[in-house]
């Protein structure tokens, strides 16, 4: 019944390791997103995909890598995890011409 | 890019009490959005307002997209109001939002 969903919700992992995180919406939105938010609650765009198409990247490092196999799904995928890259990880959707986004319940990213 | 700045950045209040937060943003907006974050962490949306005044029970919201500012109003707080309170808003062609850096509401009985 969940609109935006992710999982998994928390994820403990070694530097080094490789791990994705995953997001389904089933709103029919045709927009989704990624979203950090570090240890100071700053929120912040890394990704969009537009019908399965890329349209934002902010200058994110080349390890994370978004894939969207259908506009319903939108998947991260991050290589050689550093202590850095610890943050909830947030998805979320909209229709490209507004009304509104809707997110996911995060994910929380802890690189140890 | 657009800059948003929400006032004040902490606010202690008793249950019960009414509150204004604001949200003053430095361009014109096609999309505002306040959002909740509660203590677990859940973003949760409480109005989608680029213009206008919009109310959802002890919750208000008017945006004057003229003079680039939002106003939340939170009447009769309760302690499951606590939690940050966020703005963020959409500019221009670019499909993404840009989110102010919170304002921390705590409630207390």
């Amino acid at each position: 019944d969940t609109a935006v969903s992710q999982t998994p919700k928390y994820l403990v992992t070694q530097m080094g390791n490789d791990k994705s995180i995953k997001c389904e919406q089933n709103l029919g939105h045709d927009t989704m997103y990624w979203y950090k938010q570090d240890s100071k609650k700053f929120l912040k765009i890394m990704f969009s995909y537009n019908n399965k198409e890329l349209i934002i990247n902010e200058t994110v490092p080349n390890r994370f890598s978004p894939k969207s196999p259908d506009k319903a799904h939108l998947n991260l995928h991050i290589n050689s995890l550093e202590l850095g890259d610890s943050a909830v990880y947030f998805c979320a959707s909209s229709f490209r011409t507004g009304d509104g986004y809707t997110f996911g319940s995060g994910t929380r990213l802890t690189v140890v | 890019g657009i800059q948003v700045e929400q006032s004040p950045p902490d606010l202690i209040l008793q249950e019960g009490a009414n509150s204004t937060l604001r949200c003053n943003f430095s361009d014109s907006v096609n999309n505002l959005q306040w959002f909740h974050q509660n203590p677990w962490g859940q973003l949760i949306n409480l109005f989608y307002i680029p213009s206008g005044t919009k109310q959802n029970g002890r919750l208000s919201a008017t945006t004057v997209a003229t003079e680039r500012y939002s106003l939340l109003y939170i009447s009769s707080s309760q302690t499951t109001d606590s939690g940050v309170y966020f703005c963020a808003v959409e500019s221009g062609a670019n499909s993404k939002l840009t989110f102010g850096k919170g304002i921390t509401l705590s409630v207390r009985p």
